[in-house]
């Protein structure tokens, strides 16, 4: 079985200030690892996700995350955050073989202050 | 491409009604689709995998004869909240894999908000 945690529930910035967004998980087999991004009575978009290779991957937005096996986490980074940037992002996590299903983290609400 | 559109976006019923909710593949055929249920500032949980041509199944705790899952077509499968109750009030979100795409990849729906009175 899998699980993701994401510690922090909400995180408060201000503009152009750089953020982390945490997100560990736990699993026995290997994983795909997804952050998706979700605005207001929004579904869900894909943000970024690790298949395998580099462990740096990167959006078109500047956001960026780094797979850290030894540490089991897949936390978002971006260096300067924008108004724009407010919303709810999850983490989540897919078996490479299997169900196909996805498990989510609960989520980190980010907002970006004036 | 790989748009899933659900229909409809909202929706207002009254306790002991029943309603339908419609996820559709637009441009993609997709033998398996998901069905979520999010509340108000919480994750996303995992109701059922909608299997194309078979029965669906469902997560430890979902009440099947209550949320009716069917998946007739490659592109559609229909989530049907029987004799709905205020607590069923949140909001689902689907997901449908491509049957021909990388096997990890699934694309989210824009959610359906229910709201029972």
């Amino acid at each position: 079985a899998q699980s993701v945690t994401q510690l922090d529930s909400q995180v408060p910035v201000f503009e152009e200030a750089p953020v982390e967004l945490r997100c560990n998980y736990s699993s026995s087999v290997s994983v795909y690892l997804f952050w998706y991004v979700q605005y207001p009575n929004q579904g869900l978009q894909l943000l970024l996700k690790y298949l395998s290779g580099s462990t740096l991957v990167e959006s078109i937005n500047g956001f960026e995350a780094e797979f850290n096996k030894s540490q089991t986490s897949f936390h978002l980074r971006k260096p300067s955050v924008h108004i724009s940037d407010t919303a709810e992002y999850f983490c989540a996590v897919t078996p490479v073989s299997g169900t196909y299903k996805y498990i989510f983290g609960t989520g980190t609400r980010l907002k970006v202050l004036a | 491409g790989a748009v899933v559109s659900q229909h409809p976006s909202w929706v207002i019923c009254k306790s002991g009604t029943s309603v339908k909710i419609e996820c559709r593949s637009l441009d993609f055929q997709a033998t398996t689709m998901f069905w979520y249920r999010q509340f108000p500032k919480q994750s996303l949980m995992l109701m059922a995998t909608s299997n194309e041509g078979s029965k669906a199944t469902y997560e430890q705790g979902v009440e099947k004869d209550k949320f009716l899952i069917n998946h007739a077509s490659l592109t559609l499968s229909t989530l049907t909240v029987t004799s709905a109750h205020p607590e069923d009030s949140s909001f689902y979100i689907c997901s449908a894999r491509d049957s021909g795409g990388k096997s990890y990849e699934q694309y989210f729906g824009p959610g359906t908000r229910l709201t029972v009175t």
